[in-house]
């Protein structure tokens, strides 16, 4: 059973424009929610992480949406750039203590 | 500093074969995880340890044996492994469940064959 739900699998975004990905998750139980990166040969950097408590986080040109209620979160990358090709997971976890995974979103940035 | 890291790089071993990998961290981290992950998928838990001590292990056959011999380095140990055993596999930290935070950090991975 998926833990936590992502889409799309692949999205093809033009340079400057905004990239948005999805993910949902059931258990309410989750109270920390991050995203990761990962280059091809890579291991997953974390790239912003978000509570509950709190309905978006800014990092830069990263943003995370955050919905309690429809139990959704999203990550905005606003003037996406070449660089920013990569593949990108979601997850969320209880206190911690173990981390699921969406299944991942293969992101191209054209120039 | 929030670096993880692991060595071999690249490891190609045979199936009789006996090898282990290494992870390295110093950040005070507590708790210190496996995965293994596919191409293309995202990383699949194996092992938590925290605390030094076994807490998860998600029914991995018992060909990777784990270890934890200090609170900064985890070691896994592989034996009579299946070419389906190839994958990159993956070392995590994170300071530990219930702590005030749960920022789990990544090593570059193992690049592993099984011929």
């Amino acid at each position: 059973q998926q833990q936590v739900k992502q889409s799309p699998q692949s999205l093809i975004v033009q340079k400057g424009g905004i990239s948005i990905i999805n993910c949902a998750y059931e258990n309410t139980a989750f109270d920390y929610f991050p995203w990761y990166q990962q280059f091809p040969g890579k291991g997953p950097a974390l790239l912003i992480a978000i509570r509950p408590d709190v309905s978006e986080k800014k990092e830069g040109r990263f943003t995370i949406s955050f919905n309690k209620s429809a139990k959704q979160f999203s990550l905005h990358i606003m003037d996406s750039q070449p660089g920013d090709s990569a593949t990108y997971f979601c997850a969320a976890s209880v206190t911690g203590n173990q981390f699921y995974f969406g299944t991942g979103t293969s992101l191209t940035v054209i120039p | 500093d929030t670096e993880v890291t692991q060595t071999p790089k690249h490891l190609v071993m045979g199936m009789t074969n006996k090898k282990s990998l290494k992870c390295e961290q110093h950040m005070g981290h507590r708790a210190m995880y496996w995965y293994k992950q596919k191409a293309k998928k995202p990383p699949e838990l194996m092992f938590v340890y925290s605390y030094e001590k076994l807490s998860i292990n998600e029914s991995v056959p018992s060909r990777f044996s784990p270890e934890c011999p200090n609170s900064s380095l985890l070691n896994l140990h592989l034996h009579a492994l299946q070419p389906e055993d190839s994958a990159l596999y993956l070392c995590a930290s994170s300071q530990y469940s219930g702590a005030s935070s749960y920022e789990q950090y990544f090593g570059p991975g193992t690049r592993l064959t099984v011929t």
